[in-house]
């Protein structure tokens, strides 16, 4: 079944730097990729996501660029501010209704002010 | 329009007990999955229920069951429960559609097993 790697699992930054987050995922099938945000205490939220017929998606401070090749999808935030501060996931799913959502183990990122 | 509803948010049972939790998902979604979510272990899936049936399944033993009504709300059940069932189990309600297919979560029922 689908297996999904996340790297770093802890990333700390100064505020106005940028942060990236990379994972990687076995099935070769998948072809939806969404990255949610956790912040202490609250539910997982979708920040943006990615579609395999795309390389690259932006909003705002936010993209994540995919590589389907290789089989991996990375997050980029710039300008990091305090509030960016949480656990990040990133997920993978395959084409088919009948393909669940697989989620990486997380990042923790801080951003120092 | 509300969104996805965890009944209880907190519990406490003891080894041995069983335990049923509840979601409500957002209306017109007919999708529920359930994850569980430990410290340092992400987010482990469970099961995912489609109109009123068990459309996918984790890797989690068979004391952990689940059901979806006609109106979409789904429970989870664990019984005999253990020491390492004590998470966050969190509910996520889609449109189950293939494709992109957003969750979006409840915020939980947080379990305490003594």
């Amino acid at each position: 079944g689908e297996n999904v790697e996340q790297h770093p699992s802890t990333l700390s930054v100064q505020e106005g730097d940028s942060a990236v987050i990379k994972c990687t995922y076995s099935d070769s099938a998948s072809n939806y990729f969404p990255w949610y945000k956790q912040e202490l205490g609250k539910r997982p939220q979708l920040i943006i996501d990615i579609r395999s017929n795309v390389g690259e998606k932006k909003d705002q401070r936010i993209a994540v660029t995919l590589n389907k090749t290789a089989k991996h999808f990375s997050l980029h935030i710039t300008e990091t501010q305090p509030e960016d501060s949480a656990v990040y996931f990133c997920a993978a799913r395959g084409e088919t209704s009948y393909d669940k959502v697989i989620f990486g183990p997380g990042t923790s990122l801080s951003v120092i002010p | 329009k509300a969104g996805v509803t965890q009944t209880p948010r907190y519990l406490i049972k003891t080894r041995g007990q069983q335990v049923t939790l509840s979601c409500s998902p957002i209306s017109g979604h007919r999708s529920v999955s359930w994850y569980q979510q430990t410290p340092g272990q992400g987010l482990q899936f469970l099961f995912e229920y489609f109109s009123e049936t068990q459309r996918n399944k984790g890797n989690f033993p068979g004391r952990f069951s689940g059901r979806q009504f006609s109106n979409s709300r789904s429970e989870m059940n664990v019984s005999t429960l253990e020491l390492g069932d004590s998470a966050l189990y969190l509910c996520a309600s889609g449109t189950g559609t293939s494709g992109a297919n957003v969750l979006t979560f409840g915020a939980g029922s947080r379990l305490t097993v003594l």
